[in-house]
Order: C-alpha cells, then structure tokens, then sequence
C-alpha cells in the first residue's frame, strides 16, 4: 500500500526567511496531494493541493511542486510570518488504498519573530 | 469544514466501558472518514464509509467499531477492547473518495 515520508520532522526559520517540506510517496497510482496546517488542539485544515497532471501550482505565499517521476512533493512558504507555526502534514491519495489519504507523521514549523 | 461538527469535545472513558462519538456534516457528502491522532503522530484512519449503509476498515480498525444509516452522520464507538483509547479523534468528510477531506474540530478521549 501507499507509504508517505515526510521531512524535516521539525523546522525553525527566522521571520522572512523561506521555508520548505519535502514529502516523498511510494505507490505511483497516487494522482492526489493536499497539504494541512494543523495548529495546537485544533482541527487540520487544507491550505493547498495538487493534482498529478499539474507539476506546481501556487496561492500567494504559498506552493507546491510535484516530481511525479521522482514521487516527491514539496510546500514551500515564503516570507514565513510567526502565525505561519504549526504542524503541516501532507497526504497522497488515490493510489490502491481506494482513494483514501494517507498522511507523512509532520512537520512541526516554528517561525521566530 | 464548517459544516462539520463534533460531539464532545472531551470524553472521559471508564475501564471496560463504550463510549461513543459523534460526527454529523450538513456538507452533502458521501464519504465520511474517523482517523485517530497521537502526539508526535499523522493522521491513521480508522474507518470511513464512501455511501450510506456501507463502510469500511481501516488500517487501525481493532476495537472500534462504526454505522452510516444516515449520510449526515457517521458515529464512532471506542469499545472496551480498545486497550489504548486515549487520542485526539477526528472526522472528515469529502464529496467523493479521492476529493477534498475537511475535518471536524475533534473529540479528546481521556482514560480515567
């Protein structure tokens, strides 16, 4: 089944600076990636997605790339602001697992001021 | 997300007790999905359903147990064989499988 690796487990930047979250899949059936931000006790909630006919898309500060032949796909926050700390976590879906998402452990985001 | 809503917030459970959890959604979606998160922890998946009156097995599915007789709602029962209950439950819900998951605010399930 599908398998989802995610790194840095977490990251620290200075506020400005650019940061960035690499995931990496294993089933190449996979065809969907959606990104979460999760902040302490509250429920995950979707900042950006891609789809495997698309290799980056882009919604102001942030974006995502796809190397489908590589299987990897990155979140890259620029011009990082302290209200960008969380935990981010990415997902892949669509692969043999019936279209369910399956999730990397996450990525805990520190943004000093 | 809403449109989905989560029934309590805290749940305290009991030795050898049931305990029940619930997730309605007034999104119209057909696919509804329980996932269990620990700390330093993803998302594992529990149970999720794609139609009504049919659900299926996750990848941490022992000692839980689910029903979709409505396609609002999707309840969770945490049963007493679950021998490490304590997590933070989510629900989410999506228009199809493979579409767009957007979860709940989540019960925290407490052991006394």
């Amino acid at each position: 089944g599908e398998n989802v690796e995610q790194h840095p487990s977490t990251l620290s930047v200075q506020e400005g600076d650019s940061a960035v979250i690499k995931c990496t899949y294993s089933d190449s059936a996979s065809n969907y990636f959606p990104w979460y931000k999760q902040e302490l006790g509250k429920r995950p909630q979707l900042i950006i997605d891609i789809r495997s006919n698309v290799g980056e898309k882009k919604d102001q500060r942030i974006a995502v790339t796809l190397n489908k032949t590589a299987k990897h796909f990155s979140l890259h926050i620029t011009e990082t602001q302290p209200e960008d700390s969380a935990v981010y976590f990415c997902a892949a879906s669509g692969g043999g697992s019936q279209g369910n998402l399956i999730f990397g452990k996450g990525t805990k985001l520190s943004v000093k001021p | 997300d809403g449109g989905i809503t989560q029934s309590p917030k805290y749940l305290f459970r009991k030795e050898g007790q049931n305990v029940t959890l619930s997730c309605e959604q007034n999104l119209n979606h057909d696919a509804m999905y329980w996932y269990r998160q620990d700390p330093g922890q993803g998302l594992r998946l529990i149970y999720y359903s794609q139609i009504v009156n049919d659900f299926q097995k996750g990848d941490i599915a022992e000692g839980y147990s689910v029903s979709r007789e409505k396609k609002e709602s999707f309840p969770l029962t945490v049963t007493s064989a679950q021998k490490n209950p304590t997590a933070f439950y989510l629900c989410a819900s999506s228009m199809r499988s493979q579409e767009t998951q957007y979860f709940g605010p989540g019960t925290r399930l407490l052991v006394l």
